[in-house]
């Protein structure tokens, strides 16, 4: 079985512009979380999305948004980038969203963005 | 207070001992938890689900949880150098998936 597919692998962007960061889960799961790490906050929770709808939200500021489609593929989108915005992008895939205990989550190879 | 701490290390252990790899949470409503290995450059990669209180056992890897005293670990047994990476525990709560901060490990050949 394929994991889960990050499109585009790296990325650089100047502050001011947007982007969009793709994320293909593993086939069947239906849950799609998406995180920043960098080396000084490490992982942090943007959102999590499950049969098309946004479940959770982290705290992050509103330029950050995202949504999933029907065939359980998911966008980010990071609008007016800021140098702070430099980081991995990661998106994990499973195969519930929400409560469920026993949801183990597996992550893409992440997408490096850097503002310049 | 952090929702889940580690040490951030480095931990530093001989080729064929045992690492012990610890992490507390302060979310009582967590219901299950997570280690993960990542290699430095890339994404996390998961080795060990827990839910229970007690421990679980995969290969050369023991999860240990104690909900009472909001604690998990990870044990690795014969520690190789291919072992030497950023070691993460995350839990579950209510709301999201919660990550520590990563305990860095060093196995010494």
């Amino acid at each position: 079985k394929a994991g889960v597919t990050q499109t585009p692998r790296y990325l650089i962007k100047t502050r001011g512009q947007q982007v969009t960061l793709s994320c293909s889960p593993i086939s069947g799961h239906r849950s799609v979380s998406w995180y920043q790490q960098t080396p000084g906050q490490g992982l942090q929770f943007l959102f999590e999305y499950f049969s098309e709808t946004q479940r959770n939200k982290g705290n992050f500021p509103g330029r950050f948004s995202g949504r999933q489609f029907s065939n359980s593929r998911s966008e980010m989108n990071v609008s007016t980038l800021e140098l702070g915005d430099s980081a991995l992008y990661l998106c994990a895939s499973s195969l519930w969203g929400g409560q469920s205990s026993y949801n183990e989550q597996f992550f893409g190879p992440g997408t490096r963005l850097t503002v310049l | 207070q952090k929702e889940v701490e580690q040490n951030s290390g480095p931990l530093s252990v001989p080729e064929g001992a045992i690492a012990s790899l610890n992490c507390t949470y302060s979310d009582r409503g967590s219901q299950s938890f997570f280690w993960y290995r990542q290699y430095s450059g890339k994404s996390p990669e998961l080795i060990m689900s827990i839910y229970s209180n007690g421990d679980k056992e995969d290969g050369r890897f023991t999860a240990q949880l104690n909900k009472a005293s909001q604690y998990v670990s990870l044990l690795i047994r014969d520690s190789q150098p291919s072992d030497s990476a950023t070691y993460l525990c995350a839990g579950r709560g209510y709301q999201k998936v919660t990550f520590g901060t990563g305990t860095k490990l060093q196995v010494i050949p």
